[in-house]
């Protein structure tokens, strides 16, 4: 099993140019997350899809957007790139939802660099 | 809203040396507690979680936490490190009322020296 698989490992953009990242997991996982994590903060949630056909903001959605595509696949859209933006992303997927006590399962994460 | 605070950025120990990362929160309700561990170039993965039961968890690799309620913690322990547990280790609490919000800590950059 590969686990939870996320598509680019790196990438580069400019300021205002969009992008979408994608997430698949093939583990039969209900929920799915999107995090970002900049030093010393810590990952932070950005949306998640708590069951298929469902999305939910998280602590920092603002200039993000999501589709849950299917119960396999989770994408984090940027529509206009910010400097702001420059982070690692971790999609994340778990069997039930948090308050179930089920623990997250990772992806490599993606490096962005908006300049 | 919630907070998770780890108190210590960073720690560098000589292998052998017994280890304590600090982690506390701030909900005074029904919460579970995990710590995720991420070695170099890796992802992240779970160490150790509590839901219920026993507050003294036991995790892979010789970890171990402690759940405080009277005192919102829920420190990591291990009593003698090792060079390969070099890596940053983060505190993450969900509020079993918030759903599927969980919330983690500025982890600590463990480097241990052989």
């Amino acid at each position: 099993n590969a686990g939870v698989t996320q598509t680019p490992k790196f990438q580069v953009l400019k300021t205002g140019q969009s992008m979408t990242l994608q997430c698949a997991q093939d583990m039969n996982h209900n929920s799915m997350y999107w995090y970002r994590q900049d030093p010393g903060m810590g990952l932070r949630l950005i949306y998640y899809s708590a069951s298929e056909g469902t999305t939910d903001k998280g602590e920092v959605p603002n200039g993000y957007n999501v589709s849950r595509l299917n119960k396999r696949e989770f994408s984090l859209r940027l529509e206009s790139a910010a400097p702001s933006q420059t982070s690692v992303y971790f999609c994340a997927s778990s069997v039930y939802r948090q308050s179930r006590g089920s623990p997250l399962h990772f992806g490599n994460g993606t490096r962005l660099t908006v300049t | 809203a919630q907070s998770v605070s780890q108190h210590n950025h960073h720690v560098i120990l000589s292998e052998a040396a017994s280890l304590e990362l600090g982690c506390n929160y701030s909900y005074g309700g029904t919460v579970n507690l995990f710590w995720y561990v991420q070695y170099p170039g890796q992802h992240l993965q779970l160490l150790l979680k509590y839901f219920s039961g026993d507050p003294l968890v036991k995790g892979i690799k010789g970890f171990e936490a402690e759940f405080i309620k009277s005192k919102f913690s829920f420190n990591l322990r291990k009593p003698s490190v090792q060079w390969s547990d070099t890596a940053e280790y983060f505190c993450a609490v969900n509020e079993r009322n918030a759903g599927n919000m969980l919330t983690f800590g500025g982890g600590t950059r463990l480097m241990v020296k052989p």
